[in-house]
């Protein structure tokens, strides 16, 4: 069976730091993978996804960035973090069946 | 772009009773699916339900089931016999074959013992 990965779960960075969130996926090949930002109490703002290795497309434009180095592994980088960057961060993959994403745990980003 | 609307941010219900949360979505697309996802305080996103647009038969799991209105395209979800684990933010979710998904802002669900 797919499973998700996220880590780490729990990250506090001070303003200006770098960032780096993973998202790996196990049980499946050539999977479209998302980047999913939630501030508190809202909805889901979708960031990056890749239909393949290497290949990524942008949401929205701000101080991140995503690179997918291998074929189930998916990261969310930044340079220097911002306090907006703070939230929330979901990874998810898209089933093949029925268009459905499954998501992971997800990150708890707070940037101080 | 398609949108996803729902109007109610926060609901409650007692504890054993039916609820309903409302959910309307915009397309010019004919094929396409719709979603609900439970995301309770661990907020672990759950797939709740599916409904494929060219299926005119409402989906149904378990308590949960929708009513799905393609020519208003309205998406409500009902969650019968209503339980304290269902207290959560349900998302309505619009996607397209191999395309990415829109979500609504969500409703609060809370249910009341």
């Amino acid at each position: 069976s797919q499973t998700i990965h996220q880590w780490p779960a729990t990250l506090v960075q001070p303003v200006g730091s770098p960032l780096s969130l993973e998202c790996t996926v196990e049980g499946t090949s050539n999977p479209n993978l998302y980047w999913y930002r939630q501030a508190a109490g809202r909805g889901l703002q979708l960031l990056f996804y890749s239909v393949g290795i290497g290949q990524i497309s942008s949401e929205v434009p701000q101080n991140l960035s995503a690179s997918r180095p291998q074929d189930r592994q998916f990261i969310l980088s930044s340079k220097k973090l911002l306090l907006s960057d703070s939230g929330f961060y979901l990874c998810a993959w898209l089933g093949f069946a029925y268009n459905e994403q499954f998501f992971g745990p997800g990150t708890r980003l707070t940037v101080l | 772009a398609q949108t996803v609307t729902q109007s109610q941010p926060e609901m409650s219900v007692q504890e054993a009773e039916t609820v309903t949360l409302s959910c309307t979505y915009d397309t010019s697309e004919n094929n396409y699916y719709l979603f609900w996802y439970k995301q309770p305080p661990s907020r672990q996103m759950i797939l709740v339900i599916r409904q494929e647009a060219y299926k005119q038969q409402n989906a149904t799991e378990n308590r949960f089931s929708v009513n799905f209105q393609k020519a208003a395209k309205s998406f409500s979800l009902k969650i019968s016999d209503s339980q304290l684990g269902d207290t959560a933010m349900y998302f309505c979710a619009f996607g397209e074959y191999n395309n990415d998904m829109r979500f609504g802002a969500g409703t609060r669900l809370t249910v009341k013992p």
